[in-house]
């Protein structure tokens, strides 16, 4: 199975500041056909995950963009330009890749 | 809009069967993918099942497979999942995804004696 690791585990922040947050994949994600099958969720308290971007970096419509995907082949990066107190809680990386499916341990995000 | 509701959960023995149902509406359930996820209390999702739009494939985690089943009825735009030889560690709360993209709020399994 592809392991997926994300860091920090956990990152408090002031609002209106920037965050960032990684995400390794034990392999490749990037598949024969071009696409990267990289996403990422936010799970806030009580509620179910909710997918914030798709293949890296393509945005879940309705989801503001301050959230910006990057990355390539085993490294990725979720960036959140300006922290809103709703941003809180805890993202998920997900490889879509290979099956099965694979999360990383979460990175929880709280406000200063 | 698009709806997924997760019901059947509930507490039950180890080595006991349950059977989960997802009612979906809202977005043509016979053209889509559509998974099981679990999320045990303080950790993280783990993917359980996947099945085909047409039903005729299915693909577990090892964790599950030969003990659990995931099944659709195109015709009730309803997805199942059945749960045999439960053990404590399928203790989860059960959630049914369209693709990866939307998530039902999941009902919750609890495997005690």
């Amino acid at each position: 199975d592809i392991v997926m690791t994300q860091t920090p585990l956990s990152v408090s922040v002031t609002p209106g500041q920037p965050a960032s947050m990684s995400c390794k994949s034990s392999q490749s994600l990037l598949q024969s056909g071009g696409k990267t099958f990289l996403y990422w969720f936010l799970q806030k308290a009580g509620q179910s995950p909710q997918l914030l971007i798709y293949e890296v970096s393509s945005r879940v419509s309705g989801v503001p963009d301050r959230f910006s995907g990057s990355g390539s082949g085993t490294d990725f990066t979720l960036k959140i330009s300006r922290v809103e107190a709703e941003d809180v809680g805890v993202y998920y990386c997900m490889q879509g890749m290979n099956l099965p499916p694979t999360f990383g341990q979460g990175t929880k995000v709280e406000m200063k | 809009q698009v709806q997924l509701v997760e019901s059947g959960g509930g507490v039950v023995q180890p080595g006991r069967s349950l059977r989960l149902s997802c009612a979906a509406s809202g977005f043509t359930f016979s053209n889509t993918i559509m998974h099981w996820v679990r999320q045990s209390p303080g950790k993280g999702p783990e993917w359980v099942a996947v099945i085909s739009s047409d039903g005729a494939r299915e693909y577990y985690g090892d964790s599950v497979k030969g003990r659990f089943t995931i099944s659709r009825d195109n015709s009730k735009n309803t997805l199942y999942l059945q749960m045999n030889s439960l053990r404590p560690d399928d203790t989860a709360l059960y959630y049914c995804a369209k693709s990866y993209h939307t998530w039902g709020q999941g009902t919750l399994v609890t495997v005690s004696s």
